[in-house]
């Protein structure tokens, strides 16, 4: 079974432009969870999804949105980019979002200059 | 709010010592723990875990026991090598709503030496 896959693996952006990542979870998952990962702030979760619909958001500013299709697949997308963005992107996926066990991408380094 | 704290690194060890990477949490409820690895340019993979008090999480050589009175969950391996070496995560896991959120302390480098 194919793991969880996010494209692009890497990205270059200017300050003040935007972003989308995208995310394909494992087949039969229908919860997606997003995670920025930066070496001062360590891992804080974005938001997750499940059936298209977002569930839980963290605390990040509304330049962070995210949505669901219906496939599961999800995507992510930050507006006006500032060089605080700068970060690995991870993506998990679950069976339901309430199971123990999330999946990981090997997530979308984004540098802002 | 929750939170997840864990020793400082980087740690560096030589093959076949015993490693102990320390783990304590603050949460509301009542979470369940993990221990995730990130192996360089690569995402995270569930090493092991642990959903009450008591239990022992166990993988690959690695041990964490599930601690509520003294809010812990050490990762201990008896006798570490070179592909050990990696970054370690403590988490915990806590349902909000319909939904899991897992809340992660800030990451110890570990590196074996031969």
């Amino acid at each position: 079974k194919a793991g969880v896959t996010q494209t692009p693996r890497y990205l270059i952006k200017t300050r003040g432009q935007q972003v989308t990542l995208s995310c394909s979870p494992i087949s039969g998952h229908r919860s997606v969870s997003w995670y920025q990962q930066t070496p001062g702030q360590g891992l804080q979760f974005l938001f997750e999804y499940f059936s298209e619909t977002q569930r839980n958001k963290g605390n990040f500013p509304g330049r962070f949105s995210g949505r669901q299709f219906s496939n599961s697949r999800s995507e992510m997308n930050v507006s006006t980019l500032e060089l605080g963005d700068s970060a690995l992107y991870l993506c998990a996926s679950s069976l339901t979002g309430q199971d123990y066990e999330q999946y990981f991408g090997p997530g979308t380094r984004l540098t802002v200059t | 709010g929750n939170s997840v704290t864990q020793m400082e690194g980087p740690v560096t060890l030589s093959e076949e010592a015993f490693l102990t990477i320390n783990c304590t949490y603050t949460a509301t409820g009542y979470p369940s723990l993990f221990w995730y690895v990130q192996y360089p340019g690569e995402g995270l993979q569930l090493l092991l875990k642990a959903t009450k008090a008591d239990d022992k999480g166990s993988n690959k050589g690695f041990e964490a026991t599930y601690r509520k009175e003294t809010t812990s969950f050490h990762l201990e391996k008896g006798s570490v090598q070179v592909s050990d070496s990696a970054v370690y995560f403590c988490a915990l896991s806590e349902r909000l709503g319909s939904a899991r959120q897992l809340t992660f302390g800030s990451g110890t480098q570990l590196t074996v030496l031969p």
